[in-house]
């Protein structure tokens, strides 16, 4: 089976930082990563898919980047409305996500 | 309107069984698989299974393997996820979710969650 990590678990930042959250696979997906965006009490949203390419409708502030098994996701200038947590997800093989990263205000 | 509506909330007991479900409506279902994921209260997603609707071909994850059953009913573009014997840990949301295409790719499409709740 594939495993996902991510870090930091939590992450502190103010609105307008530029912040980037890390996902590193236990083994080689190519680039069959995605990343979504999840608030308390609804349903995950798609942000990123295939490593860097973003969803329709999302916010260009949004990247994705990375191949192997390190991936990245930057948020360029946060807004009050991206502190969320995040989790990738890989889909080189069926699927998994990782354990996810808070956002929080500072 | 593309989207995935699924059934309400749940209370039961251990040793209960349940099927919840998840309908498909705006596209075409019996054509794109439906994976369900878990969320444990205050936990992450994990991916639980897939099945694809037109054949009922199924995978599982290991660790749910033998404790869920995942069926569909093309004629209702629905599909269910269901316990023979529920237990306390059971407790969770669960998601349904559409891979956007084939059974590997990322979930461009999720239902709004099924929360079930298990106690004596």
């Amino acid at each position: 089976d594939i495993q996902l990590t991510q870090s930091p678990s939590t992450l502190s930042a103010s609105v307008g930082d530029r912040v980037t959250l890390t996902c590193r696979a236990s083994q080689s997906i190519s680039n069959w990563l995605a990343w979504y965006q999840q608030k308390p009490g609804k349903a995950p949203k798609l942000l990123i898919y295939k490593a860097s390419n973003l969803e329709n409708g999302v916010p260009s502030r949004f990247s994705g980047s990375g191949s192997g098994t390190e991936f990245t996701l930057t948020i360029s200038s946060l807004q009050p409305d991206d502190f969320a947590t995040y989790y990738c997800q890989e889909y080189d093989s069926y699927s998994s996500f990782g354990q996810g990263t808070k956002l929080e205000i500072k | 309107e593309v989207q995935l509506v699924q059934s309400g909330p749940e209370v039961k007991k251990p040793g209960e069984s349940l099927k919840i479900s998840c309908k498909g409506s705006g596209y075409s279902f019996t054509h794109y698989w439906v994976a369900w994921v878990r969320q444990m209260p205050g936990k992450g997603l994990e991916w639980m299974g897939i099945i694809y609707p037109d054949d009922s071909d199924t995978r599982y994850s290991p660790s749910f393997q033998g404790h869920v059953t995942m069926s569909a009913d093309m004629s209702i573009t629905t599909a269910y996820l269901q316990w023979s014997s529920l237990k306390a840990s059971d407790t969770a949301m669960y998601f349904c979710a559409r891979p956007s295409s084939g059974h590997s790719a990322s979930y461009d499409l999720w239902g709004q969650g099924t929360l079930v709740t298990v106690s004596s």
